[in-house]
């Protein structure tokens, strides 16, 4: 299996730009989670789904942010307008409903908006 | 609420032992995972605990002791490589909490 599969691996963007992060879950993987991680907050959950049914999207920090999952075998998150303190790293990660090995994580992406 | 709470730097040296620790409260409790970070990587799984005790995997070993809401990371025979970020997880039965993070340097 390739694994998680994040696109793009790097974004620069200039503010109130749309931007949007792709993730292509392991497949048979029932739950996909958007992480974000910076030095200051670490990792935060965003938003997970559930068999593609969005579960818990109370760590969506604002109404700017909106994730969607189409199909079992990808999905998406988007930013609009862009702002500066957006910049992290946007990890997305994959996990089977008993998994005790926890998640696999993709190679996220290093997103800065200037 | 949930809050986890780590170190966050350790500095060791190579050949040595050194134990990250761990501390949590969380609503529900569904285990316990050990993550570790290489700079500009993803997390990568190292270790699970569900029940009291010490689980051991090679050069690592995670302890547990949910009356105490406690865990610790343990590494033998430190290595160069073993120099990265050491994430604490909790698994509230529907998705993780992390902790912040203990960024270990080993030194030659």
């Amino acid at each position: 299996d390739a694994g998680v599969i994040q696109s793009p691996r790097h974004e620069v963007t200039e503010m109130g730009q749309e931007v949007t992060l792709r993730c292509k879950p392991i497949s048979g993987h029932d739950y996909l989670f958007w992480y974000r991680q910076t030095m200051m907050r670490g990792l935060e959950l965003l938003i997970y789904f559930n068999n593609n049914v969005p579960i818990d999207d109370s760590g969506m920090p604002e109404d700017r942010f909106s994730a969607k999952m189409p199909n079992a075998s990808f999905s998406t998150l988007k930013i609009q307008p862009s702002e500066p303190r957006d910049s992290a790293v946007y990890f997305c990660a994959s996990s089977l409903v008993s998994d005790n090995y926890g998640y696999t994580f993709g190679s996220g992406t290093r997103l800065t908006v200037v | 609420g949930q809050n986890i709470d780590q170190p966050t730097e350790m500095t060791a040296t190579e050949g040595a032992i050194v134990q990250i620790n761990c501390t949590y409260q969380t609503s529900g409790f569904n285990g316990l995972f050990w993550y570790q970070q290489h700079a500009g990587e993803a997390p990568t799984f190292l270790s699970y605990n569900v029940l009291d005790g010490l689980e051991e995997k090679g050069r690592f070993s995670s302890f547990l002791s949910r009356s105490k809401g406690y865990s610790y990371l343990l590494l033998k025979e430190l290595q160069m490589k073993d120099s990265a970020s050491y994430l604490c997880a909790v698994s509230n039965g529907q998705n993780f909490v992390f902790g912040p993070g203990t960024r270990l340097s080993v030194l030659p």
